[in-house]
């Protein structure tokens, strides 16, 4: 299966400012996505980014806030903006990824990076 | 709108019981049904995942049934241990690209 790679695993961050979060895959696939787990919450969809083309943003949260680069079919950037205490959460990178011997897609995570702001 | 709910919010266990966690979702038009375990902090581990064809997967002491039509799943662990300790998630794909995570069971096994 995939493997991803997110930096950093972990920062602390200061009101107002800006952090990016990176994901690579080692191997080509046509959508990332980001998601959001707040603490003691389940993971929410934020965006659907594939190559080439503006991310897909789902409802409550927007690109100002959370812009996304896709730059090439392995690597993608997720950039909190203007953090507030209310951003503290893991951010998780994800792909699917077809199962050469069941066909199934599979969704597949990294580490994910986890956001303390102070 | 998908909506995928898990119960027991968490459970507390003894070494070597078997337990069954459950994931109900109320659009049974879904894909495919994945279990994945959660650590602490950590990222997820994918463990089963059934097709919407499929009626279950099985693991190691890990089985995964999936009933479309009554809207559930369930996760069966055989002879728990200590080190199954964690947060498992049920997350459906239904059309389109899009996955619903439950809120997870977290699981605590006493040694």
């Amino acid at each position: 299966s995939a493997v991803i790679s997110q930096k950093p695993s972990r920062d602390i961050c200061q009101r107002g400012t800006s952090l990016t979060i990176q994901c690579q895959v080692d191997s080509q696939v046509t959508m990332m996505f980001w998601y959001r787990q707040q603490p003691g919450q389940s993971l929410t969809l934020i965006a659907t980014a594939n190559q080439g083309s503006e991310a897909t943003y789902e409802s409550g949260f927007v690109i100002d806030k959370f812009p996304i680069s896709r730059p090439n079919l392995t690597f993608s950037t997720l950039t909190v903006s203007n953090m507030s205490p209310e951003d503290s959460s893991i951010y998780l990178c994800s792909v699917v990824e077809q199962e050469s011997f069941s066909g199934a897609n599979v969704l597949t995570f990294g580490a994910g990076s986890r956001l303390t702001v102070l | 709108k998908q909506e995928v709910t898990q119960i027991p919010a968490a459970l507390s266990v003894p070494e070597g019981e078997n337990l069954v966690l459950n994931c109900s979702f109320t659009d049974s038009a879904i894909y495919n049904l994945q279990w994945f375990r959660q650590d602490p902090g950590k990222g997820l581990t994918s463990l089963l995942l059934i097709q919407s064809s499929q009626r279950e997967q099985t693991s190691g002491r890990l089985n995964a049934s999936l009933d479309k039509s009554s809207g559930r799943s369930t996760l069966y662990i055989a002879a728990s241990q200590p080190g199954d300790s964690a947060t498992y998630l049920c997350a459906v794909k239904g059309g389109g690209f899009k996955t619903i995570f439950g809120a997870g069971t977290r699981l605590f096994v006493k040694a």
